[in-house]
């Protein structure tokens, strides 16, 4: 199991619903991520935060609403759902500074199920 | 536009094999390429690659980047059983190094 975890792990939802995804690492990382991978779809990046700002989204709809209180802690507040936006739903951190890359960590992921 | 292309999209093969899977970038501003392991759910990093024709190496995984030709492979050797899993190529957006776009994968299954 890695340093970041992921609740719930598996959610079914009705497209009038509300409901959070809670993602929690214990790395010390200041940058945190949100990632959808659809079937037979590669691995999308939605949100990125840094020191609990958010820095990227990639045109992700308003019916997906990120959250970052603090640097441990990132919400995805989820909101008149559709069919299609059942998927795999990725939290990941890591360090944060220069040029090169650094390593992301990835939590075992939230199913979701749109009815 | 970045595009990560990966190939083949699946593989299935027995216990002892080698297989090389492949990897095609276009990305603006290249940085650097990586490779991921996803068993089951939580990707895994296995390695990045900045420079072209150095070879990185993990017990029977090894990786080298081409930067002429745009493209990476990953090879396996004495593949195991353990090793079957969706391998996942990922190159940092133009936005920021830690911005990945990722690949389709590939698909590896090792059959005893």
């Amino acid at each position: 199991e890695t340093g970041v975890t992921q609740t719930p792990r598996h959610l079914v939802m009705g497209m009038t619903n509300k409901k959070s995804l809670k993602c929690e690492q214990h790395l010390g990382h200041n940058a945190m991520y949100w990632y959808k991978q659809s079937a037979k779809k590669p691995l999308e990046l939605m949100f990125v935060y840094n020191f609990k700002e958010q820095t990227e989204n990639n045109s992700v709809p308003s019916r997906f609403s990120p959250e970052c209180p603090n640097s441990s802690h990132l919400f995805l507040h989820l909101h008149t759902l559709q069919p299609e936006d059942s998927a795999l739903y990725l939290c990941a951190s890591s360090p944060l500074g220069g040029s090169s890359y650094n390593e992301q960590f990835f939590g075992p992921g939230t199913r979701l199920t749109v009815l | 536009e970045d595009k990560v292309v990966q190939s083949p999209l699946s593989l299935v093969v027995h216990e002892g094999d080698t297989v090389t899977l492949n990897c095609s970038y276009e990305v603006t501003n290249f940085r650097s390429l990586l490779w991921y392991k996803q068993e089951k759910k939580a990707p895994t990093f296995l390695f990045m690659l900045t420079s072209s024709g150095i070879e990185k190496k993990s017990g029977r995984l090894s990786s080298i980047l081409d930067k002429k030709e745009l493209s990476s492979i990953l090879n396996i050797t004495a593949t195991q059983t353990g090793d079957s899993a969706i391998y996942l190529c990922a190159v940092p957006r133009r936005t920021g190094a830690n911005n990945l776009f990722f690949g389709t994968g590939t698909r590896l299954t090792v059959i005893p």
